[in-house]
Protein backbone atom coordinates (compact mmCIF):
# COMPACT_ATOMS: atom_id res chain seq x y z
CA UNK A 1 0.00 0.00 0.00
CA UNK A 2 1.36 3.10 -1.15
CA UNK A 3 1.93 6.08 1.12
CA UNK A 4 0.75 9.49 0.49
CA UNK A 5 2.32 10.38 -2.66
CA UNK A 6 3.15 14.45 -3.08
CA UNK A 7 4.26 16.18 -6.35
CA UNK A 8 6.39 17.90 -7.39
CA UNK A 9 8.99 17.04 -4.44
CA UNK A 10 10.77 20.69 -5.06
CA UNK A 11 8.89 23.26 -7.13
CA UNK A 12 10.66 26.86 -8.26
CA UNK A 13 8.74 29.72 -9.54
CA UNK A 14 9.31 33.58 -10.61
CA UNK A 15 7.32 35.57 -8.44
CA UNK A 16 3.68 36.30 -10.11
CA UNK A 17 3.44 32.52 -11.50
CA UNK A 18 1.33 29.95 -10.18
CA UNK A 19 2.03 26.97 -8.01
CA UNK A 20 0.31 23.81 -8.01
CA UNK A 21 1.00 21.12 -5.69
CA UNK A 22 -0.21 17.82 -6.04
CA UNK A 23 -1.30 15.19 -3.36
CA UNK A 24 -2.29 11.66 -4.27
CA UNK A 25 -3.68 10.20 -0.60
CA UNK A 26 -2.76 6.76 0.88
CA UNK A 27 -5.97 4.55 -0.65
CA UNK A 28 -8.97 4.11 0.94
CA UNK A 29 -8.21 7.73 2.40
CA UNK A 30 -10.93 10.17 1.82
CA UNK A 31 -9.76 12.84 3.95
CA UNK A 32 -7.26 15.29 3.09
CA UNK A 33 -5.09 18.10 5.31
CA UNK A 34 -2.60 20.63 3.76
CA UNK A 35 -0.07 21.92 5.85
CA UNK A 36 2.37 24.54 5.33
CA UNK A 37 6.13 24.76 7.43
CA UNK A 38 8.56 27.51 7.54
CA UNK A 39 11.96 26.57 8.39
CA UNK A 40 13.08 25.52 11.88
CA UNK A 41 8.61 25.62 12.57
CA UNK A 42 5.96 23.67 13.40
CA UNK A 43 3.11 23.13 11.22
CA UNK A 44 0.38 25.19 9.88
CA UNK A 45 -2.69 24.08 9.62
CA UNK A 46 -4.34 25.50 6.28
CA UNK A 47 -7.16 23.17 5.15
CA UNK A 48 -8.93 20.19 5.67
CA UNK A 49 -10.96 18.38 2.65
CA UNK A 50 -13.17 15.68 2.04
CA UNK A 51 -14.02 14.24 -1.18
CA UNK A 52 -15.20 17.02 -3.01
CA UNK A 53 -16.01 18.91 -0.14
CA UNK A 54 -13.62 21.55 1.70
CA UNK A 55 -14.70 21.19 5.33
CA UNK A 56 -12.32 23.61 6.83
CA UNK A 57 -10.38 26.48 5.24
CA UNK A 58 -9.45 28.65 8.07
CA UNK A 59 -5.59 28.03 7.70
CA UNK A 60 -6.16 29.38 4.27
CA UNK A 61 -4.91 32.79 2.83
CA UNK A 62 -8.16 35.16 1.61
CA UNK A 63 -6.67 35.70 -1.31
CA UNK A 64 -4.68 33.61 -4.04
CA UNK A 65 -4.64 30.22 -2.49
CA UNK A 66 -6.95 27.86 -3.30
CA UNK A 67 -7.58 23.84 -2.32
CA UNK A 68 -9.76 21.36 -4.60
CA UNK A 69 -10.15 17.62 -3.51
CA UNK A 70 -12.38 16.04 -6.58
CA UNK A 71 -14.33 13.06 -7.12
CA UNK A 72 -11.29 11.84 -9.79
CA UNK A 73 -7.66 12.35 -8.98
CA UNK A 74 -5.42 14.00 -6.58
CA UNK A 75 -5.95 16.78 -3.80
CA UNK A 76 -4.63 20.12 -5.59
CA UNK A 77 -3.15 22.96 -3.61
CA UNK A 78 -3.05 26.08 -6.02
CA UNK A 79 -1.15 29.41 -5.35
CA UNK A 80 -1.51 32.24 -7.87
CA UNK A 81 1.11 35.18 -7.87
CA UNK A 82 3.07 33.60 -5.71
CA UNK A 83 5.12 36.24 -3.49
CA UNK A 84 8.87 35.42 -1.93
CA UNK A 85 6.80 34.79 1.54
CA UNK A 86 4.73 31.80 0.05
CA UNK A 87 8.42 29.74 0.05
CA UNK A 88 7.62 27.01 2.27
CA UNK A 89 7.23 23.31 2.49
CA UNK A 90 4.02 22.20 2.06
CA UNK A 91 2.71 18.78 3.55
CA UNK A 92 -0.42 16.86 2.48
CA UNK A 93 -1.67 14.28 5.25
CA UNK A 94 -4.62 11.87 4.39
CA UNK A 95 -6.82 9.47 6.61
CA UNK A 96 -9.43 7.01 6.75
CA UNK A 97 -12.81 7.99 7.98
CA UNK A 98 -12.25 5.23 10.93
CA UNK A 99 -9.03 6.32 12.11
CA UNK A 100 -7.91 9.60 13.68
CA UNK A 101 -4.25 9.24 12.57
CA UNK A 102 -3.04 11.26 9.87
CA UNK A 103 -0.40 9.85 7.11
CA UNK A 104 1.97 12.46 5.79
CA UNK A 105 3.47 12.72 2.43
CA UNK A 106 6.99 13.71 2.03
CA UNK A 107 5.87 17.76 1.33
CA UNK A 108 6.71 20.19 -1.35
CA UNK A 109 9.36 22.47 -1.08
CA UNK A 110 8.61 25.33 -2.50
CA UNK A 111 10.86 28.05 -3.69
CA UNK A 112 9.53 31.72 -5.05
CA UNK A 113 12.65 33.44 -6.49
CA UNK B 1 -3.52 30.53 20.53
CA UNK B 2 -0.85 27.90 20.60
CA UNK B 3 -2.34 24.99 21.70
CA UNK B 4 0.41 22.63 21.82
CA UNK B 5 3.52 23.72 22.79
CA UNK B 6 6.86 21.56 23.05
CA UNK B 7 9.77 21.88 25.67
CA UNK B 8 12.73 22.21 25.87
CA UNK B 9 13.23 23.48 22.31
CA UNK B 10 16.60 21.85 21.49
CA UNK B 11 18.05 18.47 23.59
CA UNK B 12 21.15 17.25 22.76
CA UNK B 13 22.26 13.90 24.33
CA UNK B 14 24.73 11.07 24.29
CA UNK B 15 23.85 8.00 22.79
CA UNK B 16 22.25 5.48 25.16
CA UNK B 17 20.73 8.29 27.47
CA UNK B 18 17.53 8.32 27.73
CA UNK B 19 15.59 11.91 26.04
CA UNK B 20 12.72 13.20 27.49
CA UNK B 21 10.09 15.83 25.97
CA UNK B 22 7.07 17.83 27.04
CA UNK B 23 4.41 19.22 25.84
CA UNK B 24 1.31 21.34 27.29
CA UNK B 25 -1.36 22.86 25.88
CA UNK B 26 -4.32 25.09 27.14
CA UNK B 27 -7.63 23.92 26.57
CA UNK B 28 -9.27 20.16 26.64
CA UNK B 29 -8.38 17.42 24.22
CA UNK B 30 -9.60 14.98 22.49
CA UNK B 31 -6.35 13.40 21.77
CA UNK B 32 -2.68 13.97 21.56
CA UNK B 33 -0.22 12.89 19.18
CA UNK B 34 3.28 12.34 18.82
CA UNK B 35 5.59 12.42 15.61
CA UNK B 36 8.56 12.38 14.42
CA UNK B 37 10.26 14.55 11.22
CA UNK B 38 13.50 14.01 10.02
CA UNK B 39 15.46 16.65 8.50
CA UNK B 40 14.12 17.77 5.33
CA UNK B 41 11.41 14.86 5.33
CA UNK B 42 7.59 14.17 6.24
CA UNK B 43 6.33 13.56 9.66
CA UNK B 44 5.88 10.24 10.68
CA UNK B 45 3.46 9.49 13.11
CA UNK B 46 4.73 7.76 16.15
CA UNK B 47 1.88 7.52 18.72
CA UNK B 48 -1.60 8.33 19.96
CA UNK B 49 -3.02 8.67 22.91
CA UNK B 50 -6.15 9.49 23.92
CA UNK B 51 -7.98 12.06 26.94
CA UNK B 52 -9.11 9.12 28.93
CA UNK B 53 -5.62 7.17 29.06
CA UNK B 54 -2.59 7.97 30.50
CA UNK B 55 0.40 6.15 29.59
CA UNK B 56 1.01 4.24 26.60
CA UNK B 57 4.20 2.38 25.24
CA UNK B 58 5.73 1.52 21.97
CA UNK B 59 8.96 0.07 21.57
CA UNK B 60 11.73 2.49 23.45
CA UNK B 61 8.95 5.20 23.29
CA UNK B 62 6.43 5.81 26.35
CA UNK B 63 4.40 8.75 26.44
CA UNK B 64 2.53 9.66 29.23
CA UNK B 65 -0.95 12.19 29.06
CA UNK B 66 -1.90 14.48 32.16
CA UNK B 67 -5.09 16.07 31.55
CA UNK B 68 -5.38 17.84 35.15
CA UNK B 69 -2.22 19.24 34.14
CA UNK B 70 -2.64 19.74 30.49
CA UNK B 71 0.62 18.30 29.60
CA UNK B 72 2.52 15.13 28.29
CA UNK B 73 5.69 14.00 27.83
CA UNK B 74 7.42 11.74 25.36
CA UNK B 75 10.64 9.23 26.61
CA UNK B 76 12.56 7.83 24.43
CA UNK B 77 15.01 5.36 26.05
CA UNK B 78 18.30 4.40 25.01
CA UNK B 79 18.76 7.04 22.55
CA UNK B 80 20.48 6.39 19.09
CA UNK B 81 22.21 8.57 16.83
CA UNK B 82 19.20 7.91 14.00
CA UNK B 83 16.83 8.92 16.74
CA UNK B 84 17.88 12.59 15.65
CA UNK B 85 15.30 14.64 14.42
CA UNK B 86 12.18 16.95 15.45
CA UNK B 87 9.30 16.16 17.36
CA UNK B 88 6.53 17.48 17.21
CA UNK B 89 2.79 17.16 19.88
CA UNK B 90 -0.11 17.33 18.36
CA UNK B 91 -3.64 18.16 20.02
CA UNK B 92 -7.21 17.37 18.81
CA UNK B 93 -10.59 18.72 19.55
CA UNK B 94 -13.83 19.64 18.12
CA UNK B 95 -14.42 22.62 20.45
CA UNK B 96 -14.99 24.67 17.81
CA UNK B 97 -15.12 22.63 14.92
CA UNK B 98 -17.40 19.71 13.90
CA UNK B 99 -14.70 17.40 13.74
CA UNK B 100 -11.27 16.88 15.56
CA UNK B 101 -8.84 19.34 14.52
CA UNK B 102 -5.42 19.00 14.94
CA UNK B 103 -2.92 21.53 15.86
CA UNK B 104 0.76 21.14 15.91
CA UNK B 105 3.54 22.48 18.35
CA UNK B 106 6.73 24.00 17.28
CA UNK B 107 8.65 20.66 18.15
CA UNK B 108 11.95 20.27 19.63
CA UNK B 109 15.10 19.19 18.14
CA UNK B 110 16.57 16.33 19.31
CA UNK B 111 20.00 15.59 18.73
CA UNK B 112 21.72 12.11 19.98
CA UNK B 113 25.48 12.28 19.46
CA UNK B 114 27.06 9.35 18.98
Amino acid sequence: NAGVMQNPRHLVRRRGQEARLRCSPMKGHSHVYWYRQLPEEGLKFMVYLQKENIIDESGMPKERFSAEFPKEGPSILRIQQVVRGDSAAYFCASRSGQQETQYFGPGTRLLVL
Amino acid sequence: SQQGEEDPQALSIQEGENATMNCSYKTSINNLQWYRQNSGRGLVHLILIRSNEREKHSGRLRVTLDTSKKSSSLLITASRAADTASYFCATANSMKTSYDKVIFGPGTSLSVIP
